[in-house]
């Protein structure tokens, strides 16, 4: 079965510093993984997603993730944290054709510090 | 292009009640998939439906359920309501339901008292 590990359910930083929020899968087949944010009151919007091509994936405001097989971590980062980075992260796993269905970690609060 | 919608935004419900809780996807999206959510559990899948099948579902009792209709619009349905249903209803479309991007609605905050 197919599961996400989100390492961290808060993380904080200071403003300008690097945001590293860490997600690890376990998958017996290659997995499709995907990152989400969630602001307050609202739904989710994807951030970026990878699916068997390149290993480093470049999202959304500014962020990016590295698909690690040997690992099986998809950790998200960002050089320099902005204010309005402060939301709830989720790392997912999809797989195969599983088509809507998403497996979702138990998601990670980023604070940032001005 | 307008995105996901869901309706109503917040309700209250009690005990024993039942709920519907309606999605209307991005236009030409015929994948729809509901998820619950909820501080203690998190994100979890509910059910996907794609060209008014339920293709897939997660492991809920069976005082949930869903249907779609042919223009992809999506309800949900949950009856006699308990206390630990209260949580946010989240509607995700997609193209086609393959492992592409699935676009979020604001969800349904239910609160059952």
């Amino acid at each position: 079965a197919q599961s996400v590990t989100q390492l961290g359910s808060h993380v904080s930083v200071s403003e300008g510093a690097l945001v590293l929020l860490r997600c690890n899968y376990s998958s017996s087949v290659p997995p499709y993984l995907f990152w989400y944010v969630q602001y307050p009151n609202q739904g989710l919007q994807l951030l970026l997603k990878y699916t068997s091509a390149a290993t480093l994936v470049k999202g959304i405001n500014g962020f990016e993730a590295e698909f690690k097989k040997s690992e099986t971590s998809f950790h998200l980062t960002k050089p320099s944290a902005h204010m309005s980075d402060a939301a709830e992260y989720f790392c997912a796993v999809s797989v195969g054709n599983q088509g809507g269905k998403l497996i979702f970690g138990q998601g990670t609060e980023l604070s940032v510090k001005p | 292009k307008a995105g996901v919608t869901q309706t109503p935004r917040y309700l209250i419900k009690t005990r024993g009640q039942q709920v519907t809780l309606s999605c209307s996807p991005i236009s030409g999206h015929r994948s729809v998939s509901w998820y619950q959510q909820t501080p203690g559990q998190g994100l979890q899948f509910l059910f996907e439906y794609f060209s008014e099948t339920q293709r897939n579902k997660g492991n809920f009792p069976g005082r949930f359920s869903g249907r779609q209709f042919s223009n992809s619009r999506s309800e949900m349905n949950v009856s006699t309501l308990e206390l630990g249903d209260s949580a946010l209803y989240l509607c995700a479309s997609s193209l086609t339901g393959g492992v592409g991007e699935l676009f979020f609605g604001e969800g349904s905050r239910l609160t059952v008292l």
